[in-house]
C-alpha cells in the first residue's frame, strides 16, 4: 500500500540552528501539507502546497518557515532558526485532490527537539 | 478565525461501554472528516461526511453530520481495547484548501 514517508524520524538540534524535514508524498498525489503537533495537543495546520506553490498557510507559518518541492518527489519543510517552541512532531500529508474532496494520508512524522 | 471545538477532551470507559465525541464549528463546513491517532502514531483517516444530516456507519462506529453542517459526532458502540487512541474531527470550509482539526478526544478503554 502506498504511503507517505518522512525523514528523519527524530532530530535534535540547538536553538538557532536550521532544520530541514523531508517528505516523500504518495506518487500520484497533487496536494501536500505540513502539520505539527506539540506533545499531547491537537494537530495544527502549517501550510498546503499545490502546483509548486503555497496555496494556504497558517499564522504559525511565519518567515522562519519555508517549503519547497525541489525535485518532483521530495517535499521539504525548512525552519531557518529554530526556537524552543518549535519542538513538536511534524507531520507531512498528501492527498489526491484538494481539501474537501478526499482524505489526507499522513506520514509517520518527524519529531523535532530543540534544545 | 475558524474554530473547530471538540468535547470531551478525555474519556475513560470500561470495555463494552459506549463512547461519543462531539465536534462543533464556528462556521458552516463544506464537509468534515474524522481521524484516529493511536498513541505514538499518526492520524489515520476514518471517514468523510459531506451532506447535511448525513449518517454513516462503520461496524461499531456511527458518524453524524449536523443539519446545519456546523457539528458532527462519532459514536462507538461497545468499545474494545483496540479503540484506544485520540479521535480528531477535521472540518473543511468552502473557500480554503486546509483542514481545521479539532482538539481531539483521547479515549482510554479499560479491559
Amino acid at each position: 500500500e502506498p504511503e507517505v514517508t518522512q525523514t528523519p524520524s527524530h532530530q535534535v538540534t540547538q536553538m538557532g540552528q536550521e532544520v530541514i524535514l523531508r517528505c516523500v508524498p504518495i506518487s500520484n498525489h497533487l496536494y501536500f501539507y505540513w502539520y505539527r503537533q506539540i506533545l499531547g495537543q491537537k494537530v495544527e495546520f502549517l501550510v498546503s502546497f499545490y502546483n509548486n506553490e503555497i496555496s494556504e498557510k497558517s499564522e504559525i507559518f511565519d518567515d522562519q518557515f519555508s517549503v519547497e518541492r525541489p525535485d518532483g518527489s521530495n517535499f521539504t519543510l525548512k525552519i531557518r532558526s529554530t526556537k524552543l517552541e518549535d519542538s513538536a512532531m511534524y507531520f507531512c500529508a498528501s492527498s489526491v485532490q484538494g481539501a474537501g474532496t478526499g482524505e489526507l494520508f499522513f506520514g509517520e512524522g518527524s519529531r523535532l527537539t530543540v534544545l | 478565525g475558524q474554530q473547530v471545538m471538540q468535547i470531551p477532551q478525555y474519556q475513560h470507559v470500561q470495555e463494552g461501554e459506549d463512547f461519543t465525541t462531539y465536534c462543533n464549528s464556528s462556521t458552516t463546513l463544506s464537509n468534515i472528516q474524522w481521524y484516529k491517532q493511536r498513541p505514538g502514531g499518526h492520524p489515520v483517516f476514518l471517514i468523510q461526511l459531506v451532506k447535511s444530516g448525513e449518517v454513516k456507519k462503520q461496524k461499531r462506529l456511527t458518524f453524524q453530520f449536523g443539519e446545519a453542517k456546523k457539528n458532527s459526532s462519532l459514536h462507538i458502540t461497545a468499545t474494545q481495547t483496540t479503540d484506544v487512541g485520540t479521535y480528531f474531527c477535521a472540518g473543511i470550509t468552502y473557500n480554503f484548501n486546509k483542514f481545521y482539526f479539532g482538539s481531539g478526544t483521547k479515549l482510554n478503554v479499560k479491559p
